[in-house]
């Protein structure tokens, strides 16, 4: 089975960095995915690290450690829009299915 | 850009209703998926698709089909629709395995 650990909700203010923290316990690892839903609409695509280490890519950044089952994601320079859900999404390779939390749901102030 | 499409954006059936839904991807990928979305409980897997014809069930499948007659598309049909199965209902499809996956806009279903 897989467990995954998120804060439930995350506050921050409006130009400044955030980072939601990820643990996960599976049978198995292959990599993890990160994935922004906005309320009311479809989760869409944000990250996949696969290897240790950090992977920029804009405002946003992932972070792994496979051997420590923990994970990151760096938000820089927040904006409005980004209030959103943040699913952190391990994927325990071949066909089996990924599993999604309920995420962490981030609010962003003036 | 992958484009995923749902049939409807909102619904409202009745109990005991036969329901299909339907989604169709545009980008010739091999694993379809439909998930449920409910306040509190995030997305729980019902049906996943990684070849025409083939299905394997998710999380919660019961009370719920699946068919997959063309590689681009894929439905959920509810059986006997019941109140309990009022949800958001979300489509997504990948282009292999561990691959990220793209999602449909949405199905908002009451039944009543």
């Amino acid at each position: 089975g897989q467990n995954i650990d998120q804060p439930t909700e995350m506050t921050a203010t409006e130009g400044a960095i955030v980072q939601i923290n990820c643990t996960y316990q599976t049978s198995g690892f292959n990599g993890l995915f990160w994935y922004q839903q906005h309320a009311g609409e479809a989760p869409t695509f944000l990250s996949y690290n696969v290897l240790d280490g950090l992977e920029e890519k804009g405002r946003f950044s992932s972070f792994l450690s496979r051997s420590k089952g923990y994970s990151y994601l760096l938000l820089k320079e927040l904006q409005m829009k980004d209030s959103a859900s943040y699913l952190c999404v391990p994927w325990v390779g071949g066909y089996q299915k990924v599993t999604f939390g309920t995420g962490t749901k981030l609010q962003v102030i003036p | 850009d992958v484009k995923v499409t749902q049939s409807s954006r909102y619904l409202v059936k009745r109990t005991g209703e036969k329901v299909f839904l339907e989604c169709v991807q545009d980008m010739d990928h091999e694993n379809m998926f439909w998930y449920r979305q409910d306040p509190g409980l995030g997305l729980r897997l019902i049906y996943f698709s990684y070849d025409v014809k083939m299905k394997e069930k998710g999380d919660i499948p019961e009370g719920y089909s699946v068919s997959r007659e063309k590689k681009e598309r894929f439905s959920l049909i509810l059986e006997s629709a019941s109140t309990n199965q009022t949800s958001m209902y979300l489509c997504a499809s990948s282009s292999s395995q561990g691959d990220e996956q793209y999602f449909g806009p949405g199905t908002r279903l009451t039944v009543t």
